[in-house]
């Protein structure tokens, strides 16, 4: 079946950056975009952006751009999020998501704190 | 970006009631290839978004009929017929017609 294994938890500090890890079984990685998503502590859920695996491609909400950069290893069937220079405003659960928004991650919490 | 109002905010219901979810969309989800991208989800506590009706109207995989969508244009419902008590948690719909990606605001199904 399919399965987004993400990483652990991360408390960082501001202006630090963190990466994040969504390892991906059970279907032809290359085969559909990986988008990520943010939710804010008991809030809704936000689009961050997209890649293909396949070829790298990247679409972005335009509120993340310059915070997110999306890359993928297809060797290991693996996609990875870095948020840039963080502040308080990125504290969240963040999600991984492919299929078409059908198959989710179980989220990486992001603390960030001094 | 396309605003998604979802209604009611919180939903008070007896096991085996029936809940009822509306979306509002800001403009029509009719892509241009014909197709309507507005999805239904439920996040439990503590979980990740799972897919519940994807399309308007089809049931993802493993989905009881208890759930079922409904609606075109800019308007969209869920109803949830005959409520178990896994059924409580926080429903969300979402759009991908149109760039970005959206999500309604949520609407929490509690227990009367």
């Amino acid at each position: 079946q399919v399965k987004l294994l993400q990483s652990g938890a991360a408390l960082v500090k501001p202006g630090a950056s963190v990466k994040m890890s969504c390892k991906a079984s059970g279907y032809t990685f290359t085969d559909y975009w990986v988008s990520w998503v943010k939710q804010s502590h008991g809030k809704s859920l936000e689009w961050i952006g997209e890649i293909y695996p396949n070829s790298g491609a990247t679409n972005f909400n335009e509120k993340f751009k310059g915070k997110a950069t999306l890359t993928v290893d297809k060797s290991t069937s693996t996609a990875y999020m870095e948020l840039s220079r963080l502040t308080s405003e990125d504290s969240a659960i963040y999600y991984c998501t492919s299929g078409w928004f059908a198959y989710w991650g179980q989220g990486t919490l992001v603390t960030v704190s001094s | 970006d396309v605003v998604l109002t979802q209604t009611p905010v919180s939903l008070l219901i007896s096991l085996g009631g029936q809940a009822s979810i509306s979306c509002r969309s800001s403009q029509s989800l009719v892509h241009s290839n014909g197709n309507t991208y507005l999805h239904w989800y439920l996040q439990k506590p503590g979980q990740s978004p799972q897919l519940l009706i994807y399309q308007v109207s089809n049931r993802f995989s493993g989905i009881p009929d208890r759930f079922s969508g409904s609606g075109s244009g800019t308007d969209f419902t869920l109803k949830i017929s005959r409520v178990e008590p896994e059924d409580l948690g926080v429903y969300y719909c979402l759009q991908r017609t149109h760039n970005p990606p959206t999500f309604g605001g949520g609407t929490k199904l509690e227990l009367k």
